[in-house]
């Protein structure tokens, strides 16, 4: 599974919209992009996945550009309960969950 | 309700004995995975089972041992072979050949005094 870069921590004002970016720069064409968060001591949660097409659903909407090399995850009005390490991944559709969870970004929703 | 449940939520044991760790799936999925989480990092895959009575070693499986006899359950043994035992300890599953995410249990905080 390819490798992603995230940045350590995010600041954002409650009401506001977090973006969270993410490199995935050696991304191949078979490979989803998938983003789960992780409140404090608690198992991360799925929150969107995407292959090429930008995607929304009720948490969050997921930009993805056109080459594939990059990812933003945007969640439109942050509330103070977002405050979470929001993690990028990548991986193929078939052949299970073996990838790599990395550090993520630290997102910090202040009022 | 479907989920995936781990118990206990808070383990402490003694230095020098093995612990079973439960970990159980209602979500009729295939896969099962555990991972380790130390303070301020990311997961790390120990070990996972794509199908029942197989399973594979993950980047970081020694000192640790798995089972995979029901599709439901995959309990995790961290042994006395482990040299940094105390962790958070995460397992989640998942439909392999789909592109669903994985689902993840709340997780168990292992101790060792």
């Amino acid at each position: 599974d390819a490798k992603t870069t995230q940045p350590t921590s995010m600041d954002c004002a409650e009401g506001r919209a977090a973006n969270l970016p993410c490199n995935h720069s050696t991304i191949s064409g078979n490979e989803y992009v998938y983003w789960y968060r992780q409140i404090h001591s608690q198992g991360p949660q799925y929150i969107i996945h995407g292959l090429k097409n930008n995607e929304t659903n009720e948490m969050a909407s997921l930009i993805i550009t056109e080459d594939r090399k990059s990812s933003t995850l945007i969640l439109p009005h942050a509330t103070l309960r977002d405050t979470a390490v929001y993690y990028c991944i990548v991986r193929v559709r078939a052949g299970g969950f073996k990838t790599i969870f990395g550090a993520g970004t630290r997102l910090f929703v202040k009022a | 309700d479907g989920g995936i449940t781990q118990s206990p939520k808070y383990l402490f044991r003694k230095e020098g004995q093995n612990v079973t760790l439960s970990c159980e799936q209602n979500l009729n999925h295939d896969a099962m995975y555990w991972y380790r989480q130390d303070p301020g990092q990311g997961l790390r895959l120990i070990y996972y089972s794509q199908i029942v009575n197989d399973f594979q070693k993950g980047d970081i499986a020694e000192g640790y041992s798995v089972s995979r006899e029901k599709k439901e359950s995959f309990p995790l043994t961290v042994t006395s072979a482990q040299k940094n035992p105390t962790a958070f300890y995460l397992c989640a599953s998942s439909m392999s050949d789909r592109a669903l995410g994985a689902f993840f249990g709340q997780g168990t905080r292992l101790t060792v005094v």
